[in-house]
């Protein structure tokens, strides 16, 4: 079965650096969602990708979809305390079960003022 | 357009009982899936409804069931409910049809005493 991987598992920044979260997939990806979630609470949307080579920015926030190397980077520049959260990716296991995502196990970030 | 919405957004409930959860998509969206997320198993998949029809199921016992009305509210029960239960139910909402954004509720935290 297909699995994603989340690196690292767990972030500790400064206010202001910048950071990078990758999600490796160990199949095929057919598009790769980003989404962000307070302990206990829903996922908050970032964005999605869909083709390789594909990049989105979301305020501060980008991510990048590299199909050949089955993975996705999200990479957060300047960071505040805002974005402080666990950052999930998830990703449809075929092209036409746009609506069954298995996800990463997250990252958990925290930013230190 | 109001977001997706669930209700109860908590719940205690006793071993043996029963529970049935509702999720209200965004308007206009026809697809809906539920996902369990627990500390150790992570965000897992349940089911997905597009228009009144299940068309994805995980790898879940056949307690767990659901359901989709014509309005796309959804509905998911889980019957003789065990302590391994307890978790927090979230729902996601898109158009349906591909690989759409899709958009998570708050969630249900259902706890099993």
């Amino acid at each position: 079965s297909q699995e994603l991987e989340q690196s690292p598992q767990s972030l500790i920044v400064q206010e202001g650096k910048n950071l990078t979260i990758n999600c490796t997939s160990s199949k095929t990806l057919y598009g790769l969602y980003w989404y962000k979630q307070k302990y206990g609470e829903g996922l908050i949307f970032l964005m999605m990708l869909q083709k390789g080579g594909e990049e989105k920015s979301h305020e501060k926030i980008t991510a990048k979809l590299d199909e050949k190397k089955q993975q996705s980077s999200l990479h957060i520049t300047a960071s505040q305390p805002s974005h402080a959260g666990i950052y999930l990716c998830g990703a449809p296991l075929s092209y036409n079960q746009g609506g069954k995502l298995i996800f990463g196990q997250g990252t958990e970030l925290s930013v230190k003022p | 357009k109001a977001g997706v919405t669930q209700t109860p957004r908590y719940l205690i409930k006793t071993r043996g009982q029963q529970v049935t959860l509702s999720c209200s998509p965004i308007s206009g969206h026809r697809s809906v899936s539920w996902y369990q997320q627990t500390p150790g198993q992570g965000l897992q998949f349940l089911f997905e409804y597009f228009s009144e029809t299940q068309r994805n199921k995980g790898n879940f016992p056949g307690r767990f069931s659901g359901r989709q009305f014509s309005n796309s509210r959804s509905e998911m029960n889980v019957s003789t409910l065990e302590l391994g239960d307890s978790a927090l139910y979230l729902c996601a909402s898109s158009p349906g049809g591909g690989p759409y954004e899709q958009y998570f509720g708050p969630g249900t935290r259902l706890t099993v005493t």
